[in-house]
């Protein structure tokens, strides 16, 4: 079964500055994709970003990037340019292909501060 | 943009009653998921559902739990005889295709308190 892990206490960060978000991420199966999901304070689920396990390029989603290390099993998400409504909960996610089920961890903390 | 709708969002009912959540898929779309959140900890999957039957369920997922999608639109989430540990946020997702890249989309979540 695969394990997420997101270990950061909660994050301060200054409006316009950039913030990393720590996943990393325990699998043994090859064939996976990555998944960052917003959570503000209301409570919905906000698709943010994708990596495939094979992507060569990391991606980038506008002000959203995932610095991934497929060797490292680390998918950590930089936000550039914080925004003050970024303050939310920040969840890394995994699927493994030719599964159903998403596998969430316990997801970071940002409050952007003006 | 399109979305994911769950209703309601807030459903308060009394232990040992039966509940069912709603949800509005994202037209087209062919995967369902739900999912629950305990206050203050992870998402974790109870089932997904495609071509009309279950296709994966969690442990959490047992027999108090069922789904369906009567009418063609509708994807619901029945819980048979509530439980005080039943308390939590339900998420709906959908999935268009079975591609790789392909997100789950949630909807805003059902808050379930149960008395």
């Amino acid at each position: 079964a695969q394990k997420i892990t997101q270990t950061q206490p909660g994050m301060f960060v200054q409006e316009k500055e950039a913030v990393t978000l720590d996943c990393t991420y325990d699998t043994s199966d090859q064939s996976y994709g990555l998944f960052w999901y917003k959570q503000p304070s209301s409570g919905e689920m906000i698709f943010l970003i994708y990596q495939g396990s094979y992507d060569e390029q990391n991606a980038t989603e506008g002000r959203y990037s995932l610095n991934f290390q497929k060797a490292r099993k680390s998918a950590n998400l930089v936000i550039s340019a914080s925004q003050l409504g970024d303050s939310a909960m920040y969840f890394c996610a995994m699927r493994i292909y030719g599964n159903n089920r998403l596998a969430f961890g316990k997801g970071n903390q940002v409050v952007v501060i003006p | 943009e399109p979305e994911v709708t769950q209703t309601p969002s807030h459903q308060v009912t009394q232990m040992g009653q039966e509940v069912i959540l709603r949800c509005v898929p994202i037209s087209n779309h062919l995967y369902f998921y739900w999912y629950r959140q305990i206050l203050g900890q992870k998402v974790e999957f109870l089932v997904s559902f495609y071509n009309n039957e279950i296709s994966e369920k969690s442990e959490i997922f047992d027999d108090q739990f069922s789904v369906e999608r009567p009418d063609g639109s509708n994807f619901t989430l029945k819980i048979r005889s509530t439980k005080l540990e039943d308390s939590a946020m339900y998420f709906c997702a959908t999935r268009l295709s079975g591609g790789n890249n392909q997100p789950q989309h949630f909807g805003d979540g059902t808050r379930l308190s149960i008395l």
